[in-house]
């Protein structure tokens, strides 16, 4: 079993709809959650971490943790075309490693 | 300047050449990553470097050689790759190696293919 899972998609949704991305983990040490966006051939971009259970909003952007269940979600409201990319889930133990779930590919269209 | 810059963009080299990646960051960050990326793979963990310092090499081949020579800059020396080899070569930063809390700063990465 992996560390982290994530449904590689791709998710494809039109522009408007809310989005909602999933990785669930085994590791119950993992403390520290992200969530980047990796648009094809570029370097992986921070949207958002956090490290308690609950929900933190950013814009259009929710991140929510949920310890107990080992399950984190990115929702993205009122999705847009220059949202199509791949997501990555990742996440530590308070180590110097980041372990990343393998991503989700998301496309919107208009 | 919120950005770590790598250069170069694009390296196609051959299995008997010798060649440098290079990476820069100027925000004060104090802990610096090598990741490797193929297509539709996350990165994967090669080196940690701590206030320049290796801490950690995750059992990558010795034709892969990392070097700090100061705190803002980070080299990767590459030595008889194999196409195997060939990948997106990605940079990161972080304040320290705690901060991985809060994630790291990628660059946009070496696109590497080796014939």
């Amino acid at each position: 079993q992996k560390e982290v899972e994530q449904d590689p998609g791709p998710l494809s949704v039109p522009e408007g709809a809310i989005v909602s991305l999933n990785c669930t983990y085994s590791n119950s040490a993992f403390q520290y959650f992200m969530w980047y966006r990796q648009y094809s051939r570029k370097g992986p971009e921070l949207l958002m971490y956090t490290y308690s259970s609950g929900n933190k909003e950013d814009g259009r952007f929710t991140a929510q943790v949920d310890k107990s269940s080992k399950y984190i979600s990115l929702f993205i409201r009122d999705s847009q075309p220059s949202d199509s990319a791949t997501y990555l889930c990742a996440m530590s133990d308070d180590t110097d490693k980041l372990i990343f779930g393998t991503g989700t590919r998301l496309q919107v269209f208009p | 300047d919120t950005e770590v810059t790598q250069t170069p963009k694009h390296l196609v080299m051959g299995m008997t050449n010798k060649k440098s990646l290079k990476c820069e960051q100027h925000m004060g960050h104090r802990a610096m990553y090598w990741y490797k990326q193929k297509a539709k793979k996350p990165p994967e963990l090669m080196f940690v470097y701590s206030y320049e310092k290796l801490s950690i090499n995750e059992s990558v081949p010795s034709r892969f050689s990392p070097e700090c020579p100061n705190s803002s800059l980070l080299n990767l020396h590459l030595h008889a790759l194999q196409p195997e080899d060939s990948a997106l070569y990605l940079c990161a930063s972080s304040q320290a190696t705690r901060a991985v809390r809060q994630g790291y700063t990628f660059g946009s990465g070496t696109r590497l293919t080796v014939v």
